[in-house]
């Protein structure tokens, strides 16, 4: 069964601090994988798309990893700022088209000042 | 500005009524999307649409309908059948050929059953 799970479930962190986000995935075939950052109450955002082949992506200070070998990601955000705040969701595509997206369940960033 | 624009915000149904959510959308995207989100789950496909006057049901269709009559437009109905129907529902677009393209996601309609 395709999934991915995410980890933390949640997470408190003080304002400047870095922290790190993961996600596993078991979906296959595997064409990409996609983090979103999803205020509450408002629709997700794209904050990185990688492909099998791309290992390191940044946007700013998120920096997404991805080791199609161990089927793992992590999004590393750097010096956070409360506008951070948010659920971060990674979802993976199980094929090339979007209607075989599977989206994991999030980790909920809380930025404390 | 491009975008994707859901009405209503919130929304509140007796059971035993439908009701319509409306979706529209300016990025001249052929692909539209209806999602699920509850919480604690990923987002869960409804039905989608990449062509105008074409659907296919997603994963979780039953209790919903759509329709496509023009591009811009992928409005969803959740009918009575709908057992569960209190969710946050998003509708999203993108260009049906480019798979690692963006897929853009309105901001979303929370509807609550009274």
């Amino acid at each position: 069964k395709n999934q991915v799970e995410q980890s933390p479930q949640s997470l408190i962190i003080l304002e400047g601090k870095n922290c790190t986000l993961q996600c596993n995935y078991t979906v296959s075939p595997f064409s990409n994988l996609r983090w979103y950052k999803q205020d509450t109450g408002r629709g997700p955002v794209s904050l990185t798309i990688m492909t099998f082949s791309e290992n390191t992506k940044s946007n700013g200070r998120y920096t997404a990893t991805l080791d199609a070998d161990t089927k793992q990601s992590s999004l590393h955000i750097t010096a956070s700022q409360l506008s951070d705040s948010a659920s971060y969701i990674c979802v993976v595509s199980a094929s090339r088209s979007f209607q075989k997206l599977v989206f994991g369940t999030g980790t909920r960033l809380l930025v404390s000042p | 500005d491009g975008g994707i624009t859901q009405s209503p915000k919130y929304l509140f149904r007796k059971e035993g009524q439908n009701v319509t959510l409306s979706c529209e959308q300016n990025l001249n995207h052929d692909a539209m999307y209806w999602y699920r989100q509850d919480p604690g789950q990923g987002l869960r496909l409804i039905y989608y649409s990449q062509i105008v006057n074409d659907f296919q049901k997603g994963d979780i269709a039953e209790g919903y309908s759509v329709s496509r009559e023009k591009k811009e437009s992928f409005p969803l109905t959740v009918t009575s059948a709908q057992k569960n129907p209190t969710a946050f529902y998003l509708c999203a677009s993108s260009i049906v050929t480019d798979f690692t393209g963006e897929l853009f996601f309105g901001e979303g309609s929370r509807l609550t059953v009274l």
